[in-house]
């Protein structure tokens, strides 16, 4: 595929809510990551996938909070019951992880911009 | 626990100027990597240029080149010639080569080149 696609571009939701975001990665990359970036802010880790392994959800702020990967492939990011603090743009980003090597570069998506009233 | 700090957190200069972004890093890993990412107001990320901590030669991309100092643990972007296209918020980033690989981001330096 040309690149890592978001969906949707922007989301609106109500406080208590539930959203889910979806993430197609570049094709043939088997690392997968999500990413929050708050309001002026950098960006804070979330949670890895890696092939079969299990994923690292050290990243995740609270247990309202999950991820899944299906296929090896596109990822959703679920959050439950919306906080307003919850507004942020959330990226997504893929990359090859060569047989025994460490993983290459993070290639971004545009990322869904979240607004949680 | 890494960290990243990005010192400045806006710049402008002139078309055609160089300007020099900031960056130090703290890490007690020996191999690692370090990124510069742009983001302009699309909101993508792209990678602008990336540093294997291995390499003594800095890395360079056209107009993009860095001075790493591993031993000062600080890792600056140099662009020289700069373009109004180059207005963005850039991101330094680090990764380790252990565990998840994340990136770990400084807060940024938002940009501006004036015509």
């Amino acid at each position: 595929g040309a690149g890592v696609s978001q969906s949707p571009s922007n989301k609106v939701t109500e406080k208590g809510k539930d959203v889910e975001l979806r993430c197609d990665p570049i094709s043939g990359h088997t690392a997968l990551y999500w990413y929050r970036q708050s309001l002026g802010q950098g960006l804070e880790f979330l949670i890895y996938f890696q092939g079969n392994s299990a994923p690292d959800k050290s990243g995740l702020p609270s247990d309202r909070f999950s991820a899944e990967r299906t296929g090896g492939s596109v990822s959703t990011l679920t959050i439950q019951r919306t906080q307003q603090e919850d507004s942020a743009v959330y990226l997504c980003a893929s990359s090859l992880v060569p047989s025994g090597g460490s993983s290459e570069t993070q290639y971004f998506g545009p990322g869904t911009r979240l607004l949680v009233l | 626990a890494q960290t990243v700090t990005q010192s400045q957190p806006e710049m402008s200069v002139q078309e055609a100027e160089t300007v020099t972004l900031s960056c130090t890093y703290d890490t007690s890993e020996n191999n690692y990597y370090l990124f510069w990412y742009k983001q302009p107001p699309s909101r993508q990320m792209i990678l602008v240029i990336r540093q294997e901590a291995y390499k003594q030669q800095n890395a360079t991309e056209n107009r993009f080149s860095v001075n790493f100092q591993k031993a000062a643990k600080s890792f600056s972007l140099k662009i020289s010639d700069s373009q109004l296209g180059d207005t963005a918020m850039y991101f330094c980033a680090f990764r380790g080569i252990q565990g998840a690989q994340k990136l770990v981001f400084g807060q940024g330096t938002r940009l501006t080149i004036n015509p």
